[in-house]
């Protein structure tokens, strides 16, 4: 299985700064990467796929990068809103998997 | 727009049994493979078991493989998951997804499941 491990662990940022969040697969999955919101008590929302294509309606602060093994998404600009746990998951190889999830809070 | 409402969770004791349906609204459910993926209170993503768009094709995680069946009515945009012989580390929030090897585009608002006696 392709173990996906996030890092680094909890964050605490504050407004308009920058958070670089990071996701390293044990087996190369190429590009076949994605990035997930999860609010509190709301379902996980798609992000970005492709490693760098943004999913319709999310903001151009949101930015994806990697290939291979090591992935990073970068939250431009941050705003209270952006609260939440960040979950990387790939598609590359089967089966598919998740990252253990990053905790962004904004204060 | 496109929605998926799961719904038939609950509580049910250990060695039980539940059916869990996900009905899609907003693009066409026969052309996508679909997925339930699942969340153990306070825990990260699972995935549990996926459905081809023509039913041709499934697979499940190891930890569920033999106790749960994956199932489609393309004719009623639905999706189903009947869980057996369910353990408390079964307990969780069930999501089902569209997708399959790709990402998972929309999801539904998830369903809770606990597994106690």
């Amino acid at each position: 299985e392709n173990v996906l491990t996030q890092s680094p662990g909890p964050l605490s940022l504050s407004p308009g700064d920058t958070a670089t969040l990071s996701c390293r697969a044990s087996q190369s999955v190429n590009t076949h990467l994605a990035w997930y919101q999860q609010k509190l008590r709301q379902a996980p929302r798609l992000l970005i796929y492709a490693a760098s294509s943004r999913a319709p309606g999310i903001p151009d602060r949101f930015s994806g990068s990697g290939s291979g093994t090591d992935f990073t998404l970068t939250i431009s600009r941050l705003e209270p809103e952006d609260s939440a746990v960040y979950y990387c998951q790939q598609y590359g190889s089967s089966p598919q998997s998740f990252g253990q999830g990053t905790k962004l809070e904004i204060k | 727009q496109v929605q998926l409402v799961e719904s038939g969770g609950g509580l049910v004791k250990p060695g039980g049994s539940l059916r869990l349906s996900c009905v899609v609204s907003g693009f066409s459910f026969r052309d996508f493979h679909m997925s339930w993926i699942r969340q153990a209170p306070g825990k990260g993503l699972e995935w549990v078991s996926y459905i081809s768009a023509g039913s041709l094709n499934i697979d499940y995680a190891d930890s569920v493989k033999g106790r749960f069946a994956i199932s489609r009515d393309n004719a009623k945009s639905s999706l189903f998951l009947e869980m057996n012989s369910l353990r408390p580390e079964d307990t969780a929030v069930y999501y089902c997804a569209k997708g399959w090897e790709t990402q998972f585009d929309f999801w539904g608002q998830g369903v809770m499941v606990t597994v106690s006696s």
